[in-house]
């Protein structure tokens, strides 16, 4: 069974310019998450999706950040214009409803120069 | 709201050691409670849980107790490897509302032939 699978894996941008990261779930899981992790610090909670819906995006920064999840499958994570700030790992996570385990993707590590 | 604390690292031991990583959580309600684990080069992985008061979860020799009178979930193991070097973040998941994992800020543990 196909992990979970985010890219890119790394990805360098100037502040202002535009990134998408994208997250493939493992098949048949409706809840996906997004986190971040910035500087070593504690990993933070950004939104949920359940299918295609967003159940919960408190955790959003700002208006800058605009996630997606088409027809429930893939989601993209979009920072537009990016600050530095903004610069740290995505994660992209995805589980089963009843179980509460999640099951992470590597992570996009994301440096906005 | 809900958070989760756990000791600074990095830490760093002998092989063959006893490892203890404090956690201590809180929360309304009864959350569950895990450990999840970065390998260098990967992305997290659950490495144990536990749903309810006095359990005990346990893997690859690793075990952590779920207390609620002193709202901890610390983690051991009896004799470290190398091998475990890497990257253990304590997290909780709160239900009803959803399923949004809260991690604390990861503790490196390096482990020395």
């Amino acid at each position: 069974e196909a992990g979970v699978t985010q890219f890119p894996s790394h990805s360098v941008i100037e502040k202002g310019q535009t990134v998408t990261l994208r997250c493939d779930p493992i098949s048949g899981h409706d809840n996906l998450y997004w986190y971040r992790r910035v500087m070593g610090k504690e990993i933070k909670f950004l939104l949920h999706f359940v299918k295609e819906s967003k159940q919960d995006e408190s955790g959003m920064p700002n208006n800058r950040f605009l996630a997606e999840r088409t027809g429930g499958t893939y989601s993209t994570l979009k920072v537009q214009p990016a600050e530095l700030e903004d610069s740290g790992v995505y994660f992209c996570a995805s589980g089963y409803s009843t179980t509460g385990e999640l099951f992470f993707g590597e992570g996009s590590r994301l440096t906005v120069l | 709201g809900n958070s989760v604390t756990q000791m600074e690292g990095p830490v760093t031991l002998s092989e063959e050691a006893f490892l203890t990583i404090n956690c201590t959580y809180t929360a309304t309600g009864y959350p569950s409670l895990f450990w999840y684990v970065q390998y260098p080069g990967e992305g997290l992985q659950l490495l144990l849980k536990a749903t309810k008061a006095d359990d005990k979860g346990s893997n690859k020799g690793f075990e952590a107790t779920y207390r609620k009178e002193t709202t901890s979930f610390h983690l051991e193991k009896g004799s470290v490897q190398v091998s475990d070097s890497a990257v253990y973040f304590c997290a909780l998941s709160d239900r009803p509302g959803g399923f949004k994992t809260i991690f604390g800020a990861g503790t490196r543990l390096f482990v020395k032939a």
